[in-house]
């Protein structure tokens, strides 16, 4: 009965490498969000993927980020060269589908932390 | 561009009695509107939602009101429990194009004093 599974908990990074943040949605879910929350805000939109496809991106910077939802495996949202302004935390979710009232259940998060 | 705001950043409330938490949003598109409740270190959790054709949803301890002709919405708790002690989000939701996006709040800090 696990729910959205996130990895790592916390990740640190230097400057300039690479991070990746993986999410295993919910037993029969197959729409995976990604949300980035900065110090004392609320969840900002990032990107929605579905099984092998990005169905929406635009909340996701378009410089150093990519997001994947392979056909087997978790989602794995990347951040290349990373800078101090990527320090946040990066929040998975996942729904059974697109309906209305079908909540989306969220993962508890990686916390990036960059040197 | 906050489409969803939450302007208490906190609320204190002494337990047993009842904890009111608003939000106020911008965009008449919205579908519906979700409350999560977040501890520490941890995700948000769903707490209820309401579709933007109602004006009230009961589960429980917890009601939430929307009022659309003034883009506002309510969470009421009672009786309010030490565990409600939370950080609560509002969020809102339009589906567009098959995209699910929630638009959140900044987030309103309940203390629960007993």
């Amino acid at each position: 009965n696990a729910g959205v599974m996130q990895n790592p908990r916390h990740l640190v990074r230097r400057r300039g490498q690479e991070a990746r943040l993986r999410c295993s949605p919910m037993k029969g879910h197959s729409h995976v969000y990604w949300y980035r929350q900065l110090p004392e805000e609320g969840l900002k939109f990032m990107v929605y993927l579905q099984k092998e496809n990005i169905i929406d991106e635009s909340g996701m910077p378009k410089e150093r980020f990519s997001a994947e939802f392979p056909k087997e495996g978790p989602s794995i949202l990347r951040i290349q060269q990373v800078v101090r302004g990527d320090s946040a935390a990066y929040f998975c979710a996942s729904s059974p589908s697109t309906g209305s009232n079908q909540p989306q259940h969220f993962g508890d998060g990686t916390r990036l932390s960059i040197l | 561009d906050q489409q969803v705001k939450q302007n208490s950043p906190s609320l204190s409330v002494q337990e047993g009695r009842i904890s009111i938490l608003n939000c106020d949003y911008t965009n008449s598109m919205f579908d519906y509107f979700l409350w999560y409740k977040k501890y520490p270190a941890e995700g948000p959790t769903f707490l209820i939602s309401i579709s933007s054709i109602k004006d009230k949803n009961e589960d429980g301890r917890f009601t939430v009101f929307l009022n659309k002709s003034a883009k506002h919405l309510s969470l009421h708790i009672v009786p309010s429990q030490p565990g409600d002690s939370a950080v609560y989000f509002c969020a809102a939701c339009r589906q567009l194009q098959g995209a699910q996006k929630l638009v959140f709040g900044q987030g309103t800090r309940l203390t629960i004093n007993p």
